[in-house]
């Protein structure tokens, strides 16, 4: 099947600073990414849709300014959380679908703390 | 407002049993209907995908439905074993042009009992 990966699993930063995740579609082309945040015990909520070449559309209450996102290419989408707070600590799962059909296919995730 | 919504939000079960998480969605024009696995701390593993068009899925012991007119879905799981002791969830696409969107359900706890 399609394969999705993120880089990094794991990352820590200090409250302040800014951190990039990578969300890399491995045997096909994605069109669209996905991005999504899920708390503790939560479930997914869908943070923002890229379409490759484009600006993200951002759901209601998600901050552009904050949640930046670059769709430069057809295999990779970058997350980048800007000025993080220890409120932004979540897990961070990408997916892509393209050209292999609508259906998303979803990265492992990336656990995001902010101390 | 589309939404998605699971019940139980948790469910104990000893092996052996055969078990029907269930859920519902608003607005039934829907593009598909995915079932999801998470298991602690990990991404998600995709179970099932039903189309529009079709009424139901089956792998190996997991069965899902789709019945559009009411709003709703089942997975049942036969034969449950704890190794299916995970975070069930239930994700609908509409149509939404060149995008479709997935809205997630809030997921179901399952905890399997040797």
């Amino acid at each position: 099947g399609a394969v999705v990966s993120q880089h990094p699993s794991r990352v820590i930063c200090k409250s302040g600073t800014s951190v990039k995740i990578e969300c890399r579609s491995l045997d096909f082309q994605a069109t669209t990414m996905f991005w999504y945040r899920q708390f503790p015990k939560q479930s997914l909520m869908l943070m923002a849709t890229s379409n490759e070449g484009s600006k993200a559309t951002y759901e209601q209450g998600v901050e552009k300014d904050k949640f930046l996102i670059n769709h430069a290419s057809l295999t990779l989408s970058t997350l980048t959380v800007t000025s993080a707070h220890p409120e932004d600590s979540s897990f961070y799962i990408c997916s892509a679908s393209g050209d292999r059909g609508m259906e998303q296919y979803f990265g492992p995730g990336t656990r995001l703390t902010v101390t | 407002k589309q939404e998605v919504t699971q019940i139980p939000a948790a469910l104990s079960v000893p092996e052996g049993e055969n078990l029907v998480l269930n859920c519902s969605f608003t607005d039934s024009a829907i593009y598909n209907l995915q079932w999801f696995r998470q298991d602690p701390g990990k991404g998600l593993t995709s179970l099932l995908l039903i189309q529009s068009s079709q009424r139901e899925q089956t792998s190996g012991r997991l069965n899902a439905s789709l019945d559009k007119s009411s709003g709703r879905s089942t997975l049942y799981i036969a034969a449950s074993q704890p190794g299916d002791s995970a975070t069930y969830l239930c994700a609908v696409s509409w149509y939404g042009g060149a995008t479709n969107k997935l809205i997630f359900g809030t997921g179901t706890l399952l905890a399997v009992q040797p």
